[in-house]
């Protein structure tokens, strides 16, 4: 069973806010949430992490409500070169391999 | 630059032969990961090694092996090749245990094409 549910696209224009959620119903107490993007033919590259409440860092920010079964990613005034798949994984440091699947991430298309 | 290298970049072989995929981790980074990425398959875990031990294992296929050296490089060993083998190998690295907390650094990867 996934861990973690995302819309498989989305497209958006340049400019405005993009909001990604990840659905993580079975979440467990130690769990952690992050994103990664990843460009064509290119490695995923880390973009945020957080366990509960908001985050933010200089690119992106991570809202997760108090029953952390969900997560949004926000992207602020997205450019054409933010166009790339999104992950989103759920798990903890030592866990095991179900903490480690990618799954086919959400498509982010953005237009002029 | 991930800090991450990834031996060879590329490589093309033919259908039943073995070939070996080798990985640096960051410098300091004890946990390698091993993924699989194919059009229609996403990204798949295949499997992680922890200070030179397995911690880990994905969908890895019996024709394949890996292992991490003292000096924490790894290798991803492919052997009986088949066309669907053909893929981007990602390596991974994180300085912590694993799992979904860690932040991962990934490798450029080595495209493998099987003829």
């Amino acid at each position: 069973l996934a861990k973690t549910t995302q819309p498989i696209s989305m497209d958006s224009y340049e400019g405005q806010e993009v909001n990604i959620t990840c659905s993580h119903n079975n979440i467990a107490t130690n769990d952690y949430i992050t994103w990664y993007q990843q460009f064509p033919s290119q490695g995923p590259r880390f973009i945020i992490q957080g366990y509960k409440t908001k985050v933010t860092n200089e690119v992106a920010s991570l809202f997760i409500p108090a029953d952390r079964k969900s997560s949004t990613l926000s992207l602020p005034r997205v450019s054409l070169s933010d166009t790339a798949v999104y992950y989103c994984l759920v798990g903890y440091s030592g866990g095991g391999a179900d903490g480690l699947t990618f799954g086919k991430g959400t498509h982010l298309i953005i237009q002029p | 630059d991930s800090g991450v290298t990834q031996t060879p970049k590329h490589l093309i072989t033919a259908t039943g032969q073995r070939v070996t995929l080798r990985c640096s981790p960051r410098s300091g980074d004890l946990s390698v990961y091993w993924y699989q990425q194919s059009l229609d398959q996403g990204l798949q875990f295949l499997i992680h090694y922890y200070n030179g031990e397995e911690r880990a294992k994905g969908n890895i296929l019996e024709r394949f092996s890996a292992q991490q050296f003292p000096d924490l490089h790894s290798e991803l060993n492919l052997s009986s090749l088949e066309l669907g083998d053909s893929a981007l190998y990602f390596c991974a690295s994180s300085a912590g245990t694993s799992g979904g907390g860690d932040e991962q650094y990934f490798g450029p990867g080595t495209r493998l094409t099987v003829t």
